[in-house]
């Protein structure tokens, strides 16, 4: 079936230090790759995301990098800060346009 | 300009009770979507409408039921709850619901089932 693997599920940083999350996707249909961040008690909300068409996008601190024959694709954050403590989530489209998530990454920012 | 809105944010049911959410997308997004999010995992699909027709249904069982009105606001409705339905349920819109759209979610409605 559809799955996205995600890890590590836990990770700690000191702030500064460049952090990575890696995912892997099942469905080579897949297009469509959208990074959300959830914050204790709130919805998840998108930070980045890269389409098939590209094999990386940048935004400030953000990168995201896409490899489709691999299925592989990562999230980077760098120079991190206490505020991008957070749970992260990678996600891939499935066959229905819907979501695939992974399980999550917790990310803490030690100052 | 307001973003997608759920209520209530918070309910306690008992077991076989029924329960409904309700959710409004983002003005101008036709396109909603439900997720279930159970403690510490990712979301889970649940449904997705788009122009008021069903587009896409997950792996729930029939006691799942949504609808979506001519305003694109949406309902979640859940049949003889079980202590396995509390989690917390996401709403996300996006303009069509298309494959490489941006899905916006909600704050959520956390649910617990005692």
């Amino acid at each position: 079936g559809e799955n996205v693997e995600q890890h590590p599920s836990t990770l700690s940083v000191q702030e500064g230090d460049s952090a990575v999350i890696k995912c892997t996707y099942s469905d080579s249909a897949s297009n469509y790759f959208p990074w959300y961040k959830q914050e204790l008690g709130k919805g998840p909300q998108l930070i980045i995301d890269i389409r098939s068409n590209v094999g990386e996008k940048k935004d400030q601190r953000i990168a995201v990098t896409l490899n489709k024959t691999a299925k592989h694709f990562s999230l980077h954050i760098t120079e991190t800060q206490p505020e991008d403590s957070a749970v992260y989530f990678c996600a891939a489209v499935g066959s229905q346009g819907n979501l695939i998530f992974g399980k999550g990454t917790k990310l803490s920012v030690k100052p | 300009d307001a973003g997608v809105t759920q209520s209530p944010t918070h309910l306690i049911k008992t077991r076989g009770q029924h329960v409904t959410l309700r959710c409004s997308p983002i003005s101008g997004h036709k396109s909603v979507s439900w997720y279930q999010q159970v403690l510490g995992q990712g979301p889970q699909f649940i449904f997705q409408y788009y122009e008021k027709e069903e587009r896409g249904r997950g792996n729930f069982p029939d006691r799942f039921s949504a609808r979506q009105f001519p305003n694109y606001s949406s309902e979640l409705n859940v049949n003889a709850l079980l202590l396995g339905d509390s989690a917390l349920y996401l709403c996300a819109s996006s303009f069509y619901g298309g494959a490489v759209e941006t899905q916006y979610f909600g704050p959520g409605t956390r649910l617990l089932v005692l």
